[in-house]
């Protein structure tokens, strides 16, 4: 069973380049989220999606920052222009809900989480 | 505001020691609490799931505990090997949704053979 898959795996650009991360979560999945992780800072919760639609993306730093969910298998993670501050891993995550005969049943909250983007901005 | 400490930041130890890392949270109000483990460059894979309903959890030599009174979780590592090297992070899950998710900082743990 796959999991959470994140490309590309590495980036390395230049300062005011375009940069795309790209996430697939686990299939049946209908959280999706977006993390960064720096030493200083730890992991942040950039914005996380729900049934494709974005809940919460107070924790977009700026405007040059913009995330889609297309369809329940394919996220972007955009960044446009790309600075050197925003050098870092980024991390994709999933979670489901458990439902059945339509009603929700549970919800462990269990996040899985892809082997990250890591990116560096000159 | 949820606040998680991991005590201590780092630790090394001869193998076949057993250890405890320790998770702090602020706020007794989580949905559950997950134990994380981080190899250099790569992702968070999943240990642990502690749901607040429950005191514990095991899994192989893996045993974590959840006390919600007084906002403490511990990882227990027993006859620890140089493989278990790695960062652990704890992640608290509140009940008020997941953009509250709050993780620990982690513990870097360096089993020496």
């Amino acid at each position: 069973d796959a999991g959470v898959i994140q490309s590309p795996r590495h980036e390395v650009t230049e300062m005011g380049q375009e940069v795309t991360l790209r996430c697939k979560p686990i299939s049946g999945h209908d959280y999706l989220f977006w993390y960064r992780q720096t030493m200083m800072r730890g992991l942040e919760l950039l914005i996380y999606f729900n049934n494709n639609v974005p809940i919460d993306d107070s924790g977009m730093p700026e405007d040059r920052f913009s995330a889609k969910m297309p369809n329940a298998s394919f996220s972007t993670l955009k960044i446009q222009p790309s600075e050197p501050r925003d050098s870092a891993v980024y991390f994709c995550a999933s979670s489901f809900r458990w439902r059945g005969r339509g009603r929700l049943i549970g919800n462990t909250g269990e996040l899985f989480f892809g082997e990250g983007s890591r990116l560096t901005v000159l | 505001k949820q606040e998680v400490t991991q005590i201590p930041a780092a630790l090394s130890v001869p193998e076949g020691e057993n250890l405890v890392l320790n998770c702090s949270f602020t706020d007794s109000a989580i949905y559950n609490l997950q134990w994380f483990r981080q190899d250099p460059g790569k992702g968070l894979t999943s240990l642990l799931l502690i749901q607040s309903s429950q005191r514990e959890q095991t899994s192989g030599r893996l045993n974590a505990s959840l006390d919600k009174s007084s906002g403490r979780s511990t990882l227990y590592i027993a006859a620890s090997q140089p493989g278990d090297s790695a960062t652990y992070l704890c992640a608290v899950i509140p009940s008020g949704g997941y953009q509250k998710v709050t993780f620990g900082i982690g513990t870097k743990l360096q089993v020496i053979p």
